[in-house]
């Protein structure tokens, strides 16, 4: 699996968006973008994945660059509750739903009042 | 939506004893869960696949005849720390798919 880097921790302002960066520069073409967050000491939480395209659901919205070198995962109105360690994480699609994941450090954001 | 429940959520054992962690998927059937560990500060580290019907599969450096692994069903894995010490507290996590996480289990070994 292609590794990920990301910033260790963010700060945002509650009420504004919050944008988490994810480097990604050795993807292969058959690998998807997943990412995950982590509140303390709670299981991780599936956010979104995405290919190419950019991707939103009710939860955040995926940036992919079109190299696809790099995302961007973005949080439109960050609340209190946002406040999490996020994880990148690329992955192939087997076509199954049942693979393992590498977690690497993530990113802490904190969102302030 | 499918729901992945882990349990207990926090236990407290003497050293020395073993502790049964369940994961169960609640609605949907898994053939394949997986079993993390995450240690204060640190990421999530996967110890083992747990499969259906047959052998774990663990990871490197995870001693399988301390971290037991049973998947008796397709909606049940088990995960026992025997022998429990000091070092083995940590807070373990269950998944079935790539989208669903039991809560976590705080194993704290005294």
């Amino acid at each position: 699996d292609a590794k990920t880097t990301q910033p260790p921790s963010m700060d945002c302002a509650e009420g504004r968006a919050a944008n988490l960066p994810c480097n990604h520069s050795t993807i292969s073409g058959n690998e998807y973008v997943y990412w995950y967050r982590q509140i303390h000491s709670q299981g991780p939480q599936y956010i979104i994945h995405g290919l190419k395209n950019n991707e939103t659901n009710e939860m955040a919205s995926l940036i992919i660059t079109e190299d696809r070198k790099s995302s961007t995962l973005i949080l439109p109105h960050a609340t209190l509750r946002d406040t999490a360690v996020y994880y990148c994480i690329v992955r192939a699609n087997s076509g199954g739903s049942n693979y393992k994941l590498t977690f690497g450090k993530g990113t802490l954001l904190t969102v302030n009042p | 939506g499918a729901v992945v429940s882990q349990h207990p959520s926090w236990v407290i054992c003497k050293s020395g004893t073993s502790v049964k962690i369940e994961c169960r998927s609640l609605d949907f059937q898994a053939t394949t869960m997986f079993w993390y560990r995450q240690f204060p500060k640190q990421s999530l580290m996967l110890m083992a696949t747990s499969n259906e019907g047959s052998k774990a599969t663990y990871e490197q450096g995870v001693e399988k005849d301390k971290f037991l692994i049973n998947h008796a069903s397709l909606t049940l894995s088990t995960l026992t720390v025997t022998s429990a010490h000091p070092e083995d507290s940590s807070f373990y996590i269950c998944s079935a798919s790539r989208a669903f996480f039991g809560q976590g289990t705080r194993l704290t070994v005294v």
